[in-house]
């Protein structure tokens, strides 16, 4: 079975400042996907940033990048240079090869950017 | 285009009546999922289709009903809903199979808020 877990219910940071929400995984299957998305208020999820557990190096969209450690299980997504449009709640999320259609999701971390 | 829209945004109904969600996306995905999430919880899996068919259904009671007419629309048809139905209805959308077309994300609808009176 795949577990996602985040450890951080909420963060705050202040605006132009850089943060890190944590994840870290648990699955036995050797190939895997791991995924951050954004959801705001108004309820959509947004899909930020991909990491695929051969990818050789850590993902980087934009703002976002994930700080993959292999072998401590961990998926970290930091965002730079934090804008007040970045507060809403982040999942991080795991597929796996055998299961390919199937999201598992943390618990979420609500993120919180102060003026 | 990388969109999934979902009609309607809000919807209340009694427990007796019949509505229905609509899903629909145009970005060539052969995958499609309804989720049901709860206020400050990550979404649950209700229903996956696979090129039209029905490939997982997670226990979902009966009253919730899902139909794919064609690749490109997913409808959840609800009946006799509880008030603990209610929630945000999410649709999205992939490619089906691993390692296929882009990075085998899901995209995701903006949802449909539900109220169960």
């Amino acid at each position: 079975a795949q577990k996602i877990t985040q450890t951080q219910p909420g963060m705050f940071v202040q605006e132009k400042e850089a943060v890190t929400l944590d994840c870290t995984y648990d699955t036995s299957d050797p190939s895997y996907g791991l995924f951050w998305y954004k959801q705001p208020s108004s309820g959509e999820m947004i899909f930020l940033i991909y990491q695929g557990s051969y990818d050789q190096q850590n993902a980087t969209e934009g703002r976002y990048s994930l700080n993959f450690q292999k072998a401590r299980k961990s998926a970290n997504l930091v965002i730079s240079a934090s804008q007040l449009g970045d507060s809403a709640m982040y999942f991080c999320a795991m597929r796996v090869s055998g299961s390919a259609r199937q999201l598992t999701f943390g618990s979420g971390t609500q993120l919180t950017v102060l003026p | 285009d990388t969109e999934v829209t979902q009609t309607p945004k809000h919807l209340v109904m009694g427990m007796t009546n019949k509505k229905s969600l609509k899903c629909e996306q145009h970005m060539g995905h052969r995958a499609m999922y309804w989720y049901k999430q709860k206020a400050k919880k990550p979404p649950e899996l209700m229903f996956v289709y696979s090129y039209e068919k029905l490939s997982i259904n997670e226990s979902v009671p009966s009253r919730f009903s899902p139909e794919c007419p064609n690749s490109s629309l997913l409808n959840l048809h609800l009946h006799a809903l509880q008030p603990e139905d209610s929630a945000l209805y999410l649709c999205a959308s992939s490619q089906p199979s691993w390692g296929q077309g882009a990075l085998g994300e899901q995209y995701f609808g903006p949802g449909t808020r539900l109220t169960v009176t």
